[in-house]
């Protein structure tokens, strides 16, 4: 168990609905990672938070917005979803903003988009 | 920009034999390397990381890898692998500053036979 941990396990849905995945970083971990596992496209960097303010940008399309709260849970909205929007999304976290630390993984949130 | 690239899609071996999975990168400034493995219906967990020192690292489960500079790899190793080796593997990096985003490669699938 890393101690991050991701809700819902497995969703379904239908396209062009929105849907919202929550993130509880391990205690103490203020920097927050999303990534999506697809197995066409393998595993993607979408978007880090620190502390609440986003820090970093990968491929994240307009159509999904994250942010951190001062909780320091993380939330990824998906919206106007499509057939392709289904993969495996996880979050991370690490202690702090530095390069070098371990990132811890979730087990992950399943989408299906039907 | 930094890349990751594993060869390998798939490696297939039987128990006991010696494995190595290759990576390779491609970084314009200086990166930490890392090892994570995925198991079936899990998040990621770290096997071994790079970042300063001795060249070959040790990790959990007896897995090394090796940082070779010249050659921009950090391929891992078991002498002996087992039917519990049976995961995916994935390279990743981090520049050493100026920016927190992993990259990962796009992942090694191991199958140990009987």
């Amino acid at each position: 168990d890393s101690g991050v941990t991701q809700t819902p396990k497995h969703l379904i849905t239908a396209t062009g609905q929105r849907v919202t995945l929550r993130c509880s970083p391990r205690s103490g971990d203020l920097s927050v990672y999303w990534y999506q596992q697809s197995l066409d496209q393998g595993l993607q960097f979408l978007i880090q938070y620190y502390n609440g303010e986003e820090r970093a940008k990968g491929n994240i399309l307009e159509r999904f917005s994250a942010q951190q709260f001062p909780d320091l849970h993380s939330e990824l909205n998906l919206s106007s979803l499509e057939l392709g929007d289904s993969a495996l999304y996880f979050c991370a976290s690490s202690e702090m903003e530095r390069s070098g630390n371990t990132i811890y993984f979730g087990e992950g949130s399943w989408l299906t988009v039907v | 920009a930094q890349s990751v690239t594993q060869l390998d899609s798939q490696v297939p071996v039987f128990e006991e034999a010696p494995v190595e999975l290759r990576c390779n990168y491609s970084s314009s400034v200086s990166v930490y390397l890392f090892w994570y493995v995925q198991y079936p219906n899990q998040g990621l967990q770290l096997l071994l990381k790079y970042l300063s020192g001795s060249t070959l690292v040790k990790g959990i489960n007896g897995f090394e890898a090796e940082f070779n500079k010249s050659q921009t790899s950090f391929h891992l190793r078991k002498p002996s692998v087992h039917i519990s080796d049976t995961a995916e593997y994935f390279c990743a990096v981090t520049p050493t500053s100026g920016t927190y985003k992993y990259i990962f490669g796009t992942g090694t699938r191991l199958k140990v036979l009987a």
